[in-house]
């Protein structure tokens, strides 16, 4: 079955530090997608990044950057200089390639970025 | 505005009345999903659509729920008879086809 883990519950910085927020994910298929997302007090999930499970390259965006590793099954997010709008729970999700592409979703990792 | 858009926002209701749902998804956009999230908890798939068929429904879905997309553009979600624990946040999405899902704001719900 598939399954996303985000270990950590509540982070709490000062702004302009960095912080990276761990994804852990299972799955028995070969192909997949694997997605962060940001859900705002407002309640809007707001996608932030898409990665499919051939391309293991770092990404960068801005302050946002992104680590996918197969042969740890994580791909962990990292803020850097974060900024109190960061300020949100965090979510990693699954998807299978094609199908229903239905996700399914971490427990999320509420950020509070302190000034 | 080109997001996908839900109404009402917020729903207070008493218990076992029933509720309804709609979600306008983005435009031509053929699959349109709907999820439930509870307080600390990450979403939870219910069902989604191609056009206007529904293909998969969780089981989360008791008989109480229903949902709907008849002309494959806007949808809704009608719980019946309402129950304490189906207070929760229903959220609403939609994909051209792709992998990329975006969502809309969420229904909260509160029964009473």
């Amino acid at each position: 079955a598939q399954k996303v883990t985000q270990a950590q519950t509540e982070i709490s910085v000062v702004e302009k530090e960095d912080v990276t927020l761990d994804c852990v994910y299972e799955t028995r298929d070969t192909t997949y997608y694997l997605f962060w997302y940001k859900q705002p007090p407002s309640g809007e999930l707001v996608f932030l990044i898409r990665r499919n499970s051939f391309d293991e390259q770092n990404e960068i965006s801005g302050r946002y950057s992104w680590n996918f590793q197969k042969s740890t099954s994580s791909f962990n997010f990292t803020i850097t200089a974060s900024q109190v709008v960061d300020s949100a729970v965090y979510f990693c999700a699954l998807s299978e390639l094609g199908n229903t592409g239905k996700l399914i979703f971490g427990q999320g990792t509420t950020l509070q970025v302190k000034p | 505005d080109t997001g996908v858009s839900q109404d009402p926002r917020h729903k207070i209701t008493k218990r076992g009345q029933n509720v309804t749902f709609r979600c306008d998804p983005i435009s031509e956009h053929n699959r349109l999903y709907w999820y439930r999230q509870t307080l600390g908890q990450g979403p939870e798939f219910l069902t989604y659509f191609q056009n206007e068929a529904q293909l998969e429904k969780s089981r989360l879905l008791s008989d109480r729920f229903s949902a709907e997309r008849p002309k494959g553009s806007f949808s809704t979600l009608e719980i019946q008879r309402t129950e304490q624990g189906d207070s929760a946040m229903y959220l609403c999405a939609s994909t051209p086809g792709g992998n990329t899902i975006y969502f809309g704001e969420g229904s909260w719900l509160t029964v009473v």
